[in-house]
């Protein structure tokens, strides 16, 4: 079974900075087979990224997704203050279908 | 505009059963894949089950298998997660979310607002 595992558990930045967050996969996969949502409180997720780079309708170029193999990485340009939220990495396994959701990073308004 | 919206949720005993509704419109129904996704108090995103367009396959999270069973009625344009067994661990905001379309998506892209399940005695 294949686990994701999101860094840094709380990332503290300031609106115009730029902010990376990472997703490692315990194994290779696909690059197909990623995604990332932002949440905010109170709210379900948004879809931001998916096949590991490809942005979802509407989803603002501030927005980036990048990597391949075990390493991928969302990349916020320059924060703007609504992008302070819950970010989280989702990875779907074939044979049979499965999704898996990394335990999200925080971004925080440092 | 595509609408995904839940129901069913509740307070429930230990061992009990629970009906989830989401109704859906704005969107072909019958042509795409919809799942459950359920997040615990403070917690992460747990994938819980997946329903393909047709209904043909069903696919299920390990903490719910043979509890938990998705099933949708198209001529209603309505998706179910029958909850049987049910264990205070299952206690959650549950939201149905669909399949983006296209191939090779492997994500979802709308979601419903929730619907909370609190298994307590």
């Amino acid at each position: 079974e294949i686990v994701v595992t999101q860094s840094p558990g709380t990332l503290s930045l300031s609106p115009g900075e730029r902010a990376t967050l990472s997703c490692r996969a315990s194994q290779s996969i696909s690059s197909g087979y990623l995604a990332w949502y932002q949440q905010k409180p109170g709210q379900p997720p948004r879809l931001l990224i998916y096949g590991a780079s490809r942005r979802a309708t509407g989803i603002p170029d501030r927005f980036s997704g990048s990597g391949s193999g075990t390493d991928f990485t969302l990349t916020i340009s320059r924060l703007e203050p609504e992008d302070f939220a819950v970010y989280y990495c989702q990875q779907y396994g074939s044979s049979p279908p499965k999704y898996t959701f990394g335990q999200g990073t925080k971004l925080e308004i440092k | 505009q595509v609408q995904l919206v839940e129901s069913g949720g509740g307070v429930v005993q230990p061992g009990r059963s629970l009906r989830l509704s989401c109704a859906a419109s704005g969107f072909t129904f019958s042509n795409y894949g919809m799942h459950w996704v359920r997040q615990a108090p403070g917690k992460g995103l747990e994938w819980v089950a997946l329903i393909w367009y047709d209904g043909s396959n069903k696919y299920y999270g390990d903490s719910v298998k043979g509890r938990f069973t998705i099933y949708r009625d198209t001529s209603k344009n309505t998706l179910f997660l029958q909850m049987n067994s049910l264990r205070a661990e299952d206690t959650a905001v549950y939201y149905c979310a669909r399949e983006c379309s296209g191939g090779g998506c492997y994500a979802t892209d709308y979601w419903g607002q929730g619907t909370q399940v609190t298994v307590s005695s």
